[in-house]
C-alpha cells in the first residue's frame, strides 16, 4: 500500500526551539509538498519541490525552510519556532508525469509552540 | 494566482438526505482539474472526486457527484443518502494542469451528518 509518513504526530516545542517535521514516501513521486492547516484557513502551501534539492515557496514561506537531499524524502524546518507556528502540518507527494494530479497526503504533524 | 472559495464553514444535514457543498474559483487557464477533498476526525485527506476542465461530463462516484460549470467557474459537491460516516471537513481544491504545479485549497466546509 503506498505511504506518505510523517515523523510524529504530535509535538510540543519551545519558543526558539529548532524543529524538524520529516515527511517520507515510498512511491518514487517526484513532488513533494508541505501545507499548512488552520481553522477558518483550509490549508495553506509552505514550500514544494520538484526534484531532489529543488525547492521552490509557496504562499507562506516566512519563518520556514526545507531540505530534500533525497528523492523520498522532504524536511520541513522551522529555524526558530514561534507561538504563531503551532498548528498541523500536512506533507504530501504526487508523480509527474500523467496521470499525476492525485496527491497522497500524510497523516499530518499537530505542532504546539510553547 | 488561482483562488478557491468556499463559501458555507459549516453545514448539517439528516442522515440518508442529499447535501450540496459549494465551490468557486478563479483562473485564467483553461485546463486544470477540480477536487473534492475529505478529511474525517482521523485527519487523513481522502481524495472524493475529482474532473477534469476538459470534459464536459460532470464527474460521479458512488454517492458523490459534482455540478461542474466551467463558465461560470463553479464547482459543487452533492452528496446523496449521506451516513454519518460522511462527517467531515470537505475542501475544495484546484490545480493546474501542469506536471509539477501546487495544488490551491478552499478554507473548507465542515459538514455533519446529522442521526
Amino acid at each position: 500500500d503506498v505511504k506518505v509518513t510523517q515523523s510524529s504526530r504530535y509535538l510540543v516545542k519551545r519558543t526558539g526551539e529548532k524543529v524538524f517535521l520529516e515527511c517520507v514516501q515510498d512511491m518514487d513521486h517526484e513532488n513533494m509538498f508541505w501545507y499548512r492547516q488552520d481553522p477558518g484557513l483550509g490549508l495553506r502551501l509552505i514550500y514544494f519541490s520538484y526534484d531532489v534539492k529543488m525547492k521552490e515557496k509557496g504562499d507562506i514561506p516566512e519563518g520556514y525552510s526545507v531540505s530534500r537531499e533525497k528523492k523520498e524524502r522532504f524536511s520541513l524546518i522551522l529555524e526558530s519556532a514561534s507561538t504563531n507556528q503551532t498548528s498541523m502540518y500536512l506533507c504530501a507527494s504526487s508523480a509527474l508525469t500523467p496521470p499525476n494530479e492525485k496527491l497522497f497526503f500524510g497523516s499530518g504533524t499537530q505542532l504546539s509552540v510553547l | 494566482a488561482q483562488t478557491v472559495t468556499q463559501s458555507q464553514p459549516e453545514m448539517s444535514v439528516q442522515e440518508a438526505e442529499t447535501v450540496t457543498l459549494s465551490c468557486t474559483y478563479d483562473t485564467s487557464e483553461n485546463n486544470y482539474y477540480l477536487f473534492w477533498y475529505k478529511q474525517p476526525p482521523s485527519r487523513q485527506m481522502i481524495l472524493v472526486i475529482r474532473q477534469e476542465a476538459y470534459k464536459q461530463q460532470n464527474a460521479t462516484e458512488n454517492r458523490f457527484s459534482v455540478n461542474f460549470q466551467k463558465a461560470a467557474k463553479s464547482f459543487s459537491l452533492k452528496i446523496s443518502d449521506s451516513q454519518l460516516g460522511d462527517t467531515a471537513m470537505y475542501f475544495c481544491a484546484f490545480m493546474k494542469y501542469s506536471g509539477n504545479t501546487p495544488l490551491v485549497f478552499g478554507k473548507g466546509t465542515r459538514l455533519s451528518v446529522i442521526a
